[in-house]
């Protein structure tokens, strides 16, 4: 079984400054892979950045990177220099084979200027 | 326009109506999926599609009937819903086929915009 949590229901953040939002999750399987998501009011689901298990790197995509502890299980998300336009649901995700994704129950994001 | 489209966005409906959800990839992708967003639980896996085959059926009730008639499109027929089933519904789709072990980040999902449902 797999499972992530996220304990945030919501989180503020002042325009340009970072923010890290908290994942941790639970699973048996050896290999697997840690997503995270965007979902704007407008509903669609927007991929943001993947962490693989076997990955010995943090993974980075633009302004998201992922901080990836292992040992502790946590898959944090940190978004460095807040837009307003980031404000929005965030989901993460744990999977160990494509298109079975367990999703938390996501943060609410609000970017203030 | 968005690599995966969803219709109807909004889809009020009574118990007795019979309605179909409609998703449509313009990706060229091998897997579909749908997915069940209600506010109180996190999104859940409900169908699988993988070249238009059906994989995975998660414990989900019969009053939900998918169909894949080709790999683009992907339907949804709701039929005697409950007041309960009102809830977001998402369909996504992937390039590598579904099942297959996550080696590299070809396991992203791309998603439509969603269809709300309300169930009166």
């Amino acid at each position: 079984a797999q499972k992530i949590t996220q304990t945030q229901p919501g989180m503020f953040v002042q325009e340009k400054e970072a923010v890290t939002l908290d994942c941790t999750y639970d699973t048996s399987d050896q290999s697997y892979g840690l997503f995270w998501y965007k979902q704007p009011s407008s509903g669609e689901m927007i991929f943001l950045i993947y962490q693989g298990s076997y990955d010995e790197q943090n993974a980075t995509e633009g302004r998201y990177s992922l901080n990836f502890q292992k040992a502790r299980k946590s898959a944090n998300l940190v978004i460095s220099a807040s837009q307003l336009g980031d404000s929005a649901m965030y989901f993460c995700a744990i999977g160990s084979t494509l298109g079975r994704l367990y999703f938390g129950r996501g943060t609410q994001l609000t970017v203030w200027p | 326009e968005t690599g995966v489209t969803q219709t109807p966005r909004h889809l009020v409906m009574g118990m007795t109506n019979k309605k179909s959800l409609k998703c449509e990839q313009h990706l060229g992708h091998n897997a579909m999926y749908w997915y069940k967003q209600s506010a109180k639980k996190p999104l859940e896996l409900m169908f699988v599609y993988s070249l238009e085959e059906r994989v995975e059926n998660n414990s989900v009730p019969s009053r939900f009937s998918p169909e894949c008639p080709n790999s683009s499109h992907l339907f949804l027929h709701l039929h005697t819903l409950q007041p309960e089933d009102s809830a977001l519904y998402l369909c996504a789709s992937s390039q590598g086929l579904a099942g297959e072990l996550l080696m590299t980040n070809t396991g992203e999902l791309f998603f439509g915009e969603g269809s709300r449902l309300t169930v009166l």
